[in-house]
């Protein structure tokens, strides 16, 4: 079946970057295109970035622009968001979601990564 | 950016009443408007993609509309697993960037 699995819990110190991954399976990653979320607890969902996985393509938040870099490897079907200058308000979780079986909706989603943010 | 605004915050309904949810944007754009259910520890299920489109195993009773800068969710008949926080999502033309409403939570009267 389509899944998107994401990697495990992360505990960061201010001022450092995570790196969260997730692997795509059942369908066609290279016609996808991916979008991370993120939640803190008790939050709105919040719009980080996307990309369009066959060209590469990224779009980012503002609030994110300088500080998020998505990236992807077709030949392990994986896309990744990094975020830098990590500060307490990141800690959230985050979600990794594809376009499966439609184009720009977003019906695959992954488990989620939580990242925790504190010195 | 686009901002999406939804209302009620809170929408208080017994089982089998019927839920109306809003998401107004700040201005006119694209047709790809994106309805989600979330429940409490779960990620965001696709319910209703472009605008009106009902995902696949989705119930028919979720029903989406509108189109511009409105655009509505309805519960024709409320089940007791209905009961959970609803997001709008829409993508602009240019940047291709995608933002989501604040939220409606429909909770049990």
């Amino acid at each position: 079946q389509m899944q998107l699995v994401q990697s495990g819990p992360e505990v960061k110190k201010p001022g450092t970057s995570v790196k969260v991954s997730c692997k795509a399976s059942g369908f066609t990653f290279t016609s996808s295109a991916m979008q991370w979320v993120r939640q803190a607890r008790g939050q709105r969902l919040e719009w980080i970035g996307w990309i369009v996985v066959g060209s590469g393509n990224t779009n980012y938040a503002q609030k994110f622009q300088e500080r998020v870099t998505i990236t992807r490897d077709m030949s392990t079907s994986t896309a990744y968001m990094e975020l830098s200058s990590l500060r307490s308000e990141d800690t959230a979780v985050y979600y990794c979601a594809a376009e499966g079986n439609y184009d720009n909706a977003f019906d695959i989603w992954g488990q989620g990564t939580m990242v925790t943010v504190s010195s | 950016e686009i901002v999406l605004t939804q209302s009620p915050a809170t929408l208080s309904l017994s089982p089998g009443e019927r839920a109306t949810l809003s998401c107004r944007a700040s201005q006119s754009v694209s047709s790809y408007l994106a309805w989600y259910q979330q429940k409490p520890g779960q990620a965001p299920r696709l319910l209703i993609y472009d605008a009106s489109n009902r995902a696949t195993g989705i119930p028919a009773r979720f029903s989406g509309s509108g189109s511009g800068t409105d655009f509505t969710l309805t519960i024709s008949s409320l089940e007791p697993e209905d009961f959970a926080v609803y997001y709008c999502q829409q993508r602009s033309n240019w940047p291709p960037r995608w933002t989501f409403g604040q939220g409606t939570k429909v909770e049990i009267k």
